[in-house]
């Protein structure tokens, strides 16, 4: 069975400062997905990135990147220039490439931004 | 707008007395999906509907059931519900069900307190 695991349950940073949120994960199919969920006060799940596992150029979307270390198995998420509105938990998640469009979850990270 | 809606969003009951929530997407999705959120485990899937009539159990579907009868409502029902189904629950849906990486959408969430 796959398993997300995001070892840091709380994290902080500076506002306007630049901040890696960790992700592992353990499967042995090569064809997946990776993401990155966050989710703020208001309960909401907002999609923030996702990573194929088959491409090797690491997504990137605006402030957010990620590390997609396949080998490793870890996929880290980058925030740059942090705002006050990142505050939130963030979830690592990975999905199979077929069948159960399951998302396997990790426990989260939740992120204060110090102003 | 394209989305997700759950009913009720909120919900105190007790233990035993059947309830169910209800789950709608107004976007011809054809996958669609439970998932409860409890502190510390992140979201654990349900179960999932692949399309009309296809369902099949997640991770944790002990106490609960599922119907799906019209491509666009994914109702969650608890027989009879027990304290340990206190829980944040979400739906969410994608396109397809093919392992594409479409994009999940979930909806607000359901507070559910059982006593």
């Amino acid at each position: 069975a796959q398993t997300v695991t995001q070892s840091q349950p709380e994290m902080s940073v500076q506002e306007a400062e630049t901040v890696t949120l960790s992700c592992t994960y353990d499967t042995s199919e090569s064809d997946y997905y990776l993401f990155w969920y966050k989710q703020p006060p208001s309960r909401q799940m907002i999609l923030v990135i996702r990573q194929e596992a088959y491409k090797q150029q690491n997504a990137t979307e605006n402030r957010f990147s990620v590390n997609f270390q396949k080998a490793a198995k870890s996929f880290s998420l980058k925030i740059s220039d942090s705002q006050l509105g990142d505050a939130a938990m963030y979830f690592c998640a990975y999905r199979r490439g077929f069948g159960n469009e399951k998302l396997t979850f990790g426990t989260g990270t939740r992120l204060t931004i110090i102003p | 707008e394209a989305q997700v809606t759950q009913n009720p969003r909120y919900l105190i009951t007790v233990t035993g007395k059947k309830l169910t929530v209800t789950c709608s997407q107004n976007m011809n999705h054809e996958y669609m999906s439970w998932y409860r959120q409890d502190p510390g485990l992140g979201l654990r899937q349900i179960y999932y509907s692949m399309n009309v009539e296809v369902t099949d159990k997640g991770d944790v579907p002990e106490g609960y059931k599922v119907s799906r009868k019209e491509k666009r409502n994914f109702p969650l029902i608890l027989e009879s519900p027990s304290p340990n189904q206190t829980s944040l629950y979400f739906c969410a849906s994608s396109l397809s069900n093919s392992g594409s990486r479409d994009e999940q959408f979930f909806g607000p969430g359901t507070r559910l307190t059982v006593l």
